[in-house]
């Protein structure tokens, strides 16, 4: 079936330091994919999100590049902040509508000053 | 004003009890989810909905239950909350976009939920 794989956290950096969390999917049918982000206290919010191969999604400084040959999505950011502390999830979507969505265990980063 | 809210935000209550949290939503959006959350499992999906007349079961339904009142409302049910249902539980909702098939689900804040 579907699934995601995720690097496992948690994850601690230096404020700029650069960020990668690894992330692969099960290559079953055309889904899109997602990074989501939940920050302390709060719901998950879309980071970001590629729909079909070769797509490169980004937001906030953050990048994920849809690499079918790899079944990959990793989430890189160049200079992370303190304010980017929080769980990072990445997903797939069900292929076809996409109504469903699988999710990775997370990943906690904390980003120290 | 949040899109998608949830109630309560935070529950304590003891075996056996029926707890019902509900879950509304502004954006118009046709589809609903629940979700629940536990440390170190990700996120997975209790069961959802693409209409008022259409539910559907997850991964993770046995033990609860569901309720699509209206487009905008979708409550889930503990019928006899045991403590391995202690989690975080999310609502979520999308919109079917076209043929393109870029679903994006949007949370709501959240409801913890502890069973003594």
């Amino acid at each position: 079936g579907d699934s995601v794989t995720q690097m496992e956290g948690p994850v601690t950096l230096s404020e700029e330091a650069f960020l990668t969390i690894n992330c692969t999917y099960t290559a079953t049918g055309y889904p899109s994919l997602f990074w989501y982000v939940q920050y302390p206290g709060e719901g998950l919010q879309l980071l970001l999100k590629a729909t079909k191969a070769d797509d490169k999604g980004s937001n906030k400084g953050f990048e994920a590049t849809y690499r079918k040959e790899t079944t990959s999505f990793h989430l890189e950011k160049g200079s992370v902040q303190v304010s980017d502390s929080a769980v990072y999830f990445c997903a797939r979507g069900s292929g076809g509508s996409n109504y469903k969505l699988t999710f990775g265990k997370g990943t906690l980063l904390t980003v120290n000053p | 004003d949040a899109d998608v809210t949830q109630t309560p935000r935070n529950r304590i209550t003891k075996t056996g009890k029926r707890i019902m949290l509900e879950c509304s939503q502004t954006k118009g959006h046709d589809r609903m989810y629940w979700y629940r959350q536990d440390p170190g499992l990700g996120l997975r999906l209790i069961y959802y909905s693409f209409d008022v007349k259409d539910i559907n079961k997850g991964e993770i339904s046995d033990g609860y239950s569901v309720s699509r009142q209206a487009q905008a409302k979708f409550s889930l049910s503990l019928e006899s909350a045991i403590p391995n249902q202690t989690a975080l539980y999310f609502c979520a909702t999308s919109a079917q976009t076209g043929t393109l098939s870029t679903d994006t689900q949007y949370f709501g804040p959240g409801t913890r939920l502890t069973v003594l």
